[in-house]
């Protein structure tokens, strides 16, 4: 496999499911990315991780939980959600200190009901 | 304020024909990236071009090239030859530099419809 790969591609869950997304980069990068993406909205950042640490959270809500067990692996785990977090969750990665940009993932849309 | 503002929210060209996508960005940092990616419905971003705030040249990659106007703080994209496989959602992008990340701000988007 080759860039960033994220499952499920598509998720329904109810409000007192707990599931979790997966995100896997196989580009050596090493710094991880969660993005929101809403209707009519920019993406939103929404965690980063650079060397499996937690760099950054964008004031995110805790019924959005991340994790970085390691530089290839990310997940976002979810908990007790609410319909407007119905989106979907694009993960990225990158390699900091070089020019280059994410790459990013398919995403995961997310409906939830 | 926005860092990024595309203000077509969407576009319609002709099959053959030449657009241009607007992007204007503020930042006060010396050293910034611009960056153009594609979002088909599928939903995957898929990057384009590439623009550092020190490169003389516009940016190029076949069909595709950045207008890049740092005094106007501005960095179109032109499509030229536009194919019906480009119409998708265009997002332009500013890496800033905010601690030890580099963060990329994505401007609202423009849909960009290509018609036969």
């Amino acid at each position: 496999e080759t860039g960033v790969t994220q499952t499920p591609r598509h998720l329904v869950m109810g409000m007192t499911n707990k599931k979790s997304l997966k995100c896997e980069q196989h580009l050596g990068h090493n710094a991880m990315y969660w993005y929101k993406q809403s209707a009519k909205k920019p993406l939103e950042l929404m965690f980063v991780y650079n060397f499996k640490e937690q760099t950054e959270n964008n004031s995110v809500p805790s019924r959005f939980s991340p994790e970085c067990p390691n530089s290839s692996h990310l997940f976002l785990h979810l908990h007790t959600l609410q319909p407007e977090d119905s989106a979907l969750y694009l993960c990225a990665s990158s390699q900091v200190g070089t020019e280059y940009g994410y790459t990013f993932g398919s995403g995961t849309r997310l409906t939830v009901v | 304020a926005q860092k990024i503002t595309q203000t077509q929210p969407g576009m319609f060209v002709q099959e053959k024909e030449a657009v241009t996508l607007d992007c204007t960005y503020d930042t006060s940092d010396q050293s910034y990236g611009l960056f153009w990616y594609k979002q088909p419905s599928s939903g995957e971003m898929i990057f384009l071009i590439y623009q550092g705030s020190y490169d003389e040249q516009n940016a190029t990659e076949g069909r595709y090239s950045l207008n890049f106007q740092k005094a106007r703080k501005s960095a179109n994209l032109v499509i030229s030859a536009s194919q019906l496989g480009d119409s998708a959602m265009y997002f332009c992008a500013m890496r800033e530099r905010g601690g030890s990340n580099y963060k990329l701000t994505f401007g609202k988007g423009t849909l960009l419809t290509v018609n036969p």
